[in-house]
């Protein structure tokens, strides 16, 4: 498909466990975000990532979050030790240049028990 | 910190109905964006507004820019069941190079038949 997939589309884990959730951007495109949405609030902004310049972490909550980017396409956000208000539905989402329109992607709910 | 504010949370309206949501923030903004989510999908853009007193018409959703940039509002014309959905607003951050935006909670809205 042409859009921003993510997967798995639900992820169900217990506390204390490692989680590895992935997003496949839109080809071509060099910026890509991961927010967070959880129930009854806005999309928080985590992570961003721009070419291969240094990824803008200002919205990571905690050290236990982390993200990568591998050749510029794939993205890969990872939770150590999770918690159970890290349950919320991850989105990806990506954008052909600085600035324009993001398209996102189903996203991820993931729930920590 | 929440800088924009949608109101209000929930509508729920009758078909044929008009409607209007409100987004507003004390920030200036260089753009501010309307996306539209529905259950189990990332949120879809509809519009982008640029200029303070800008109005931009889409069908029958109607979008406002404020003068001065800080706040917006969607006005839905005769509503019909399939505009059901989590209407989210957006801000691009003036001094952010890097395309961050910045989301409201949202706006729930339910059409019924």
């Amino acid at each position: 498909g042409a859009g921003v997939s993510q997967s798995p589309s639900n992820k169900v884990t217990e506390k204390g466990k490692d989680v590895e959730l992935r997003c496949d951007p839109i080809s071509g495109h060099t910026a890509l975000y991961w927010y967070r949405q959880s129930l009854g609030q806005g999309l928080e902004f985590l992570i961003y990532f721009q070419g291969n310049s240094a990824p803008d972490k200002s919205g990571l909550p905690s050290d236990r979050f982390s993200a990568e980017r591998t050749g510029g396409s794939v993205s890969t956000l990872t939770i150590q030790r999770t918690q159970q208000e890290d349950s919320a539905v991850y989105l990806c989402a990506s954008s052909p240049e600085l600035r324009a329109e993001q398209f996102f992607g189903p996203g991820t709910r993931l729930t920590v028990l | 910190t929440q800088l924009l504010e949608q109101s209000p949370q929930f509508l729920s309206i009758q078909e044929g109905e008009n409607l209007t949501v409100y987004c507003n923030s004390s920030s200036v903004f260089s753009s501010l964006q309307w996306y539209r989510q529905e259950p189990g999908e990332g949120p879809v853009l509809l519009v982008t507004v640029v200029t303070g007193g800008e109005v931009k018409k889409l069908k029958r959703l109607t979008f406002q820019f404020g003068d001065a940039r800080k706040d917006s509002s969607l006005h839905i014309t005769a509503a019909q069941p399939g505009d059901t959905g989590l209407y989210l607003c957006a801000g691009l951050d003036r001094g952010s190079t890097l395309g961050r935006l910045y989301f409201g909670r949202g706006t729930q809205l339910t059409v019924w038949p």
